[in-house]
């Protein structure tokens, strides 16, 4: 029944690995986001797609790369991470580029 | 200046009272206005769209001031249950289905 379920909730690693986030929506929404969420609490967008194709690239960092299988999918793959990647992401998708429908969040840990 | 501006708080008020929250944006072409609520360690959910005729929802109004370029969130008779952190999110025009979101502001009702 999960909306939006995103993979996995913790997730600690180690300077310069490579990891990915996956995110799932079975409300059959078009537009589908990555959002980062830092220890200030600032809720930072840093990707969208509509239909498979990116509509929103933030400046983020190359290391950063999403990935749309399908509308329903949007994962999120990142090299060579640093201990500035700590944060929370939230995947989200919407109908109509307004109201959001978040997962519940990946916590990622960089040590 | 930050395209979302939103006092931090936190906002700390006892059970019953009436607390309002302001929320301020830079682009004066926003097109869409939202107040989301974020619990601690949980997902953003939304909370209420702000129309610009203001609308109510049971306890909360939201309130929209094009002139001055701000939104506001009033809640009556404040419930502990709204202890959380408010975000101000707003929909720049030439930006699609991109939503800009506020620091948020904290609220913590007492008993």
């Amino acid at each position: 029944d999960t909306a939006v379920s995103q993979t996995p909730k913790y997730l600690v690693t180690q300077m310069g690995n490579d990891k990915s986030i996956k995110c799932e929506q079975n409300l059959g929404h078009d537009t589908m986001y990555w959002y980062k969420q830092d220890s200030k609490k600032f809720l930072k967008i840093m990707f969208s797609y509509n239909n498979k194709e990116l509509i929103i690239n933030e400046t983020v960092p190359n290391r950063f790369s999403p990935k749309s299988p399908d509308k329903a999918h949007l994962n999120l793959h990142i090299n060579s991470l640093e201990l500035g990647d700590s944060a929370v992401y939230f995947c989200a998708s919407s109908p109509n580029g307004e109201r959001l429908h978040f997962g519940n969040g990946t916590r990622l840990t960089v040590t | 200046r930050k395209e979302v501006e939103q006092d931090p708080g936190p906002f700390n008020v006892p059970e019953g009272a009436t607390v309002a929250f302001n929320c301020t944006y830079s682009n004066s072409a926003s097109q869409s206005f939202f107040w989301y609520r974020q619990d601690c360690r949980k997902e953003p959910k939304l909370l209420m769209s702000v129309y610009s005729s203001g609308n109510e929802d049971g306890r909360f109004t939201a309130q929209l001031n094009r002139a001055s370029q701000y939104i506001s969130l009033l809640i009556r008779d404040s419930k502990l249950s709204d202890s959380a952190t408010y975000l101000c999110v707003v929909t720049p025009w030439e930006y699609g289905n991109k939503l800009v979101f506020g620091a948020g502001t904290i609220l913590r009702v007492k008993s």
